[in-house]
Formats: structure tokens, C-alpha cells, sequence
């Protein structure tokens, strides 16, 4: 069964500065891997998805993550953080031998000025 | 017609209350999918439809659960005599076929008092 962990609960950083949220996943089959952030009260919205290709994967509002398949993991990624980047972030996994996606705790993002 | 839509976004019910809830996928979206969070939480995988057939059902969805997609487009999802434990967002969202990622609407806020 596929699975996903996110072993911090709470990422604290400057604004201006790097930020990283950790994912490491478990599937037996090919994974397609996805960033997701949710706002207080809100769904949850896309952020970057890798399916195939290139490890390192572009997505919305600067973020990137990269794919790493010896260390199973996918970690979201932003040279520079801003205070309004402060939310809750998923990450999530499924194979292609599922139809369901499975999640992460989450992991809370504060960006302090 | 932009975005997955949840209806509606609080409910408040008494326990043992009968409960349903409507999402309206994106029109081209042929899968549909629920999910349930609680507070901490990722969201968890409840029951998913390609087109108006139900194909899977996670061991999450007691038989006081229920869920329907009658033509192929809206989906409804109803709670039965509920319980404090139902407590939680419900979510719903909307894909073509995989490995592609999902669209969120904006959740179901479920209180049961």
C-alpha cells in the first residue's frame, strides 16, 4: 500500500530565506508524487506534481520540489520565502496501481517578517 | 463553470441527524473522489466514482455512509444517524483520468453537536 510521511509538523523560517518541507514516500509501483497547500478554512490547492522526467519539478508561486527515487523522497522547495507562503502543505502519493491518493499529516509552514 | 463546488460549507447537526452533501465536480472531470479531515490531519480517502459508478470504498465508510453519483456528474455523499466522531471537513474533488493530480473544492465543515 502507498503511503507518505512528513516528519515535521512545524517548519519555522525568515522571510527572505530558503525554506524546505520534508516528504518521503512508499509505493510499489511507480510513484506520482504532489505538493499540495491548504489556507485556514479552505481545500486544498495544487502546487507541483512529478509523474515522470526530470527530477526537479517547477511548480506554482516559485515552489519546486525534487525527486529523488534512492532516498524515496520529495521534498518542496523555495529559495525565498515569503510571509503570505505560510499555510499548511501536503504532500501526497499515488502509484499506478491505485486510484486513490494518500497523504501526509501535513506540515505546518510560518514565515516570520 | 471554473472550480469544484462544495455545498454547502458549515453544517451544524444534532447527533443521530441524517446529513448530505453535494459537490459539483468540473464538467469534463470523469472521476470524483471524497476525502474526510480532521483537525492535524491529512485527508483521508473515503470513496471514489469514475463517472457514475463507484469503484472503490475505503474501510472508512461505515454503512451509515453513503454515496451516489447519479448521471455521471454531481456526486452526493450522506451520513446517517450521525456521531460526534463524524466531526471533520469533507472534501471533494475532481480528476480526468490519472496519473494526472486532483482539484479540491473547498470542503464540507461537518459539527455534530
Amino acid at each position: 500500500a502507498q503511503s507518505v510521511a512528513q516528519p515535521e509538523d512545524q517548519v519555522n523560517v525568515a522571510e527572505g530565506n530558503p525554506l524546505t518541507v520534508k516528504c518521503t514516500y512508499s509505493v510499489s509501483g511507480n510513484p506520482y508524487l504532489f505538493w499540495y497547500v491548504q489556507y485556514p478554512n479552505r481545500g486544498l490547492q495544487f502546487l507541483l506534481k512529478y509523474i515522470t522526467g526530470d527530477n526537479l519539478v517547477k511548480g506554482s508561486y516559485g515552489f519546486e520540489a525534487e525527486f529523488n527515487k534512492s532516498q524515496t523522497s520529495f521534498h518542496l522547495k523555495k529559495p525565498s520565502a515569503l510571509v503570505s507562503d505560510s499555510a499548511l502543505y501536503f504532500c501526497a502519493v499515488r502509484d499506478n496501481n491505485n486510484n486513490d491518493m494518500r497523504f501526509g499529516a501535513g506540515t505546518r509552514l510560518t514565515v516570520k517578517p | 463553470d471554473t472550480g469544484v463546488s462544495q455545498d454547502p460549507r458549515h453544517k451544524i447537526t444534532k447527533r443521530g441527524q441524517n446529513v448530505t452533501f453535494r459537490c459539483d465536480p468540473i464538467s469534463e472531470h470523469n472521476r470524483l473522489y471524497w476525502y474526510r479531515q480532521t483537525l492535524g490531519q491529512g485527508p483521508e480517502f473515503l470513496t471514489y466514482f469514475q463517472n457514475e459508478a463507484q469503484l472503490e470504498k475505503s474501510r472508512l465508510l461505515s454503512d451509515r455512509f453513503s454515496a451516489e453519483r447519479p448521471k455521471g456528474s454531481f456526486s452526493t455523499l450522506e451520513i446517517q444517524r450521525t456521531e460526534q466522531g463524524d466531526s471533520a471537513m469533507y472534501l471533494c474533488a475532481s480528476s480526468i483520468q490519472r496519473p494526472y493530480g486532483y482539484t479540491f473544492g473547498s470542503g464540507t465543515r461537518l459539527t455534530v453537536v
